[in-house]
């Protein structure tokens, strides 16, 4: 599985966008791109999810670069309930035991300010 | 509604004594997984099964037991050769990976087991 590296915290203004890296240098050709969301002692919520074009739903953005080594999620007017611990994971399309292995890392802890 | 349900979600155990986690869906997912979370840490991946009566080791299986008789039902045995059992146990199920297909998994809320 790829693996992918986030900073372990940061910090946003109420209002602003937050802007969430995300590196998975050693994704390969079928691995998608996923995004959750922890808030404190509840289960992860899913956010978003790409292959390599740009997306967007009502929650996020996803920006992933061309050579798809790295992805940002962008949360557009961050809330104080945006405050939460950010999960960027790699998954392979494909079925067997490989496509269906769903692994977390530390996720980045963000903390909307007012 | 469709969902996934953990029970209970506290647990007291004593040292020594096997416990088992309940964790049921009716989203008629075929994969469901079973993770471990420690303070200010992330997700552990504990086991996986795709398919009934089938299922694989995660990152941390050891200590751990499962099985997957039916499809709605992964119940997870933490047994009494697992040294740190105390921790939050989130269990997820999600469709089978696809292609395009969006396979985002669904979580439930957890059982907390204190083990003392």
């Amino acid at each position: 599985d790829a693996k992918t590296t986030q900073p372990p915290s940061m910090d946003c203004a109420e209002g602003r966008a937050a802007n969430l890296p995300c590196n998975h240098s050693t994704i390969s050709g079928n691995e998608y791109v996923y995004w959750y969301r922890q808030i404190h002692s509840q289960g992860p919520q899913y956010i978003i999810h790409g292959l390599k074009n740009n997306e967007t739903n009502e929650m996020a953005s996803l920006i992933i670069t061309e050579d798809r080594k790295s992805s940002t999620l962008i949360l557009p007017h961050a809330t104080l309930r945006d405050t939460a611990v950010y999960y960027c994971i790699v998954r392979s399309g494909r079925r067997g035991a490989a496509g269906n292995k769903l692994t977390f890392g530390g996720g980045t802890r963000v903390l909307v300010k007012p | 509604d469709g969902g996934i349900t953990q029970s209970p979600k506290y647990l007291f155990r004593k040292e020594g004594q096997n416990v088992t986690l309940s964790c049921e869906q009716n989203l008629n997912h075929d994969a469901m997984y079973w993770y471990r979370q420690d303070p200010g840490q992330g997700l552990r991946l504990i086991y996986y099964s795709q398919i009934v009566n089938d299922f694989q080791k995660g990152d941390i299986a050891e200590g751990y037991s499962v099985s997957r008789e039916k499809k709605e039902s992964f119940p997870l045995t933490v047994t009494s050769a697992q040294k740190n059992p105390t921790a939050f146990y989130l269990c997820a199920s999600s469709p089978i990976a696809d292609g395009a297909l969006n396979t985002e998994a669904f979580f439930g809320q957890g059982t907390r087991l204190t083990v003392v």
